[in-house]
């Protein structure tokens, strides 16, 4: 069975140019979220989408946004890039969220390098 | 605001020689608490998930355990494919993200 799949897996840009990030999720898994992280740090939450609908969102500025599309594949899009964008961006897909609690385990994929000049 | 402290922030250990790593975390009110492995240049794997105190799992070398405070990821005669970074996190309060603590490089030679 195929995983998590991003694309691209690595990508250079530079500063003030926009980026999108695309995301497969497992195939069943409706849910969508991506974190950015960051060389040395834990990953950080961006957002969750759940149904194409925003469910969550992370202290992030607007110049970062995200849709999900009816066949739950994701996109990041990252405007106007700074220097300090530069991470790994991962997408990680989960099973529906079965309220507060619910035992819905996150599948990580191997994320896109960006890296900002 | 949830809060995650792993300790150490790295670890050398010979091979066979078993030591833990140590999550600390501040939440009101805990929806589980996640441990990941993490290799270079990769997207983290799940290992575990605990929910409540006392609660224990294990897989292979590795074992987990879950106080009010913190959480303790044991390894056991740890191997050099072992080595890796391990994560810990837990669910915010909303359900929706995962809050990371800045991880646990391990590296374990022959």
């Amino acid at each position: 069975d195929a995983g998590v799949t991003q694309s691209p897996t690595h990508l250079i840009k530079t500063r003030g140019q926009q980026v999108t990030l695309r995301c497969s999720p497992i195939s069943g898994h409706k849910s969508v979220s991506w974190y950015q992280q960051v060389l040395g740090q834990g990953p950080q939450f961006i957002f969750q989408y759940y149904e194409k609908e925003e469910r969550g969102r992370g202290n992030f500025p607007d110049r970062f946004s995200a849709r999900q599309f009816p066949n739950y594949s994701s996109e990041l899009n990252v405007n106007a890039l700074l220097l300090g964008d530069s991470a790994l961006y991962l997408c990680a897909s989960s099973l529906p969220t079965s309220g507060l609690g619910g035992a819905n385990v996150l599948t990580f994929g191997a994320g896109s390098r960006l890296t900002v000049l | 605001e949830d809060q995650v402290t792993q300790s150490p922030e790295a670890l050398r250990l010979q091979e066979g020689e078993s030591s833990s790593l140590n999550c600390s975390y501040t939440v009101s009110g805990l929806r589980g608490l996640f441990w990941y492995r993490q290799d270079p240049g990769k997207g983290p794997e799940f290992l575990f998930t605990l929910y409540s105190a006392g609660e224990e799992k294990e897989k292979e070398r590795l074992k987990a355990t879950l106080t009010k405070k913190e959480s303790f990821l044991h390894i056991t005669a740890p191997k050099p494919e072992d080595s890796a970074t391990y994560l810990c996190a837990v669910r915010s309060q909303t359900g929706y993200a995962l809050n990371f603590g800045k991880g646990t490089s391990l590296l374990v030679t022959p």
